[in-house]
């Protein structure tokens, strides 16, 4: 079990950047999704893919985010022309299923700090 | 909107000692939960999940309790061990887990 994997662990850039993440899922997990957290605070939920398809996405935080599955494996989460609001670790997370309860499984996310 | 929270942002044992962290829930009609362990620097840790028909399950040194009528959510953690120090959230969901909401977390500290 390889577990989900997130590349880079870390980023810094400056203000004004894009910056881009990538999301492995655990390879039989169907849904994928993207979450935010700052320190001290859970994880706050921010898209989430079935397959390919973007099914909710009406928590992204603002039209600066954006993210990705084309091909319903990996994923890719874009913050373009980055502000200093946006330093927070990035977790993705995936689980099986397309019904029923079963848990999210995360990476150890992209810490991203913004000069 | 519907928020998931908890009790205690601190909890400090001994070890050998039991656990106990508690979570609060609003939204009704969430019917799956589950409890995460995060360590430092890394992503959260599935420990165990409980759907809303049940009121108790039991994992490895860990139960959850499940109480709906005040909508509250517990784990306990037995003969508690150095390495069980981490920060603790509950997460619940509805419709089949299309958006997990996480509370602020618990961090449990064991002391020698």
């Amino acid at each position: 079990d390889t577990g989900v994997s997130q590349n880079p662990r870390h980023k810094i850039t400056k203000r004004g950047q894009n910056v881009t993440f990538r999301c492995d899922p655990i390879s039989e997990h169907n849904r994928l999704y993207w979450y935010r957290q700052t320190l001290g605070q859970g994880p706050e939920f921010l898209t989430y893919f079935q397959n390919e398809a973007q099914l909710e996405k009406s928590r992204l935080l603002s039209d600066r985010f954006s993210a990705e599955r084309p091909k319903g494996s990996f994923s890719t989460l874009e913050i373009q022309r980055t502000e200093q609001g946006d330093s927070a670790m990035y977790l993705c997370a995936s689980r099986k299923g397309t019904g029923g309860n079963q848990p999210q499984h995360f990476g150890d996310g992209t810490r991203l700090s913004i000069l | 909107g519907e928020s998931v929270g908890l009790h205690l942002p601190t909890l400090s044992v001994q070890e050998g000692d039991n656990s106990i962290i508690n979570c609060a829930y609003s939204n009704s009609a969430s019917d799956y939960f589950i409890w995460y362990k995060q360590e430092s620097g890394k992503g959260p840790q599935f420990i165990i999940d409980i759907r809303s028909n049940m009121d108790k399950r039991q994992g490895q040194r860990v139960t959850v309790l499940l109480n709906k009528t005040v909508k509250h959510l517990s784990l306990q953690i037995a003969a508690t061990q150095p390495g069980d120090s981490a920060v603790y959230f509950c997460a619940e969901t509805e419709n089949y887990g299309q958006n997990f909401v996480f509370g602020p977390g618990t961090r449990l500290s064991v002391l020698p």
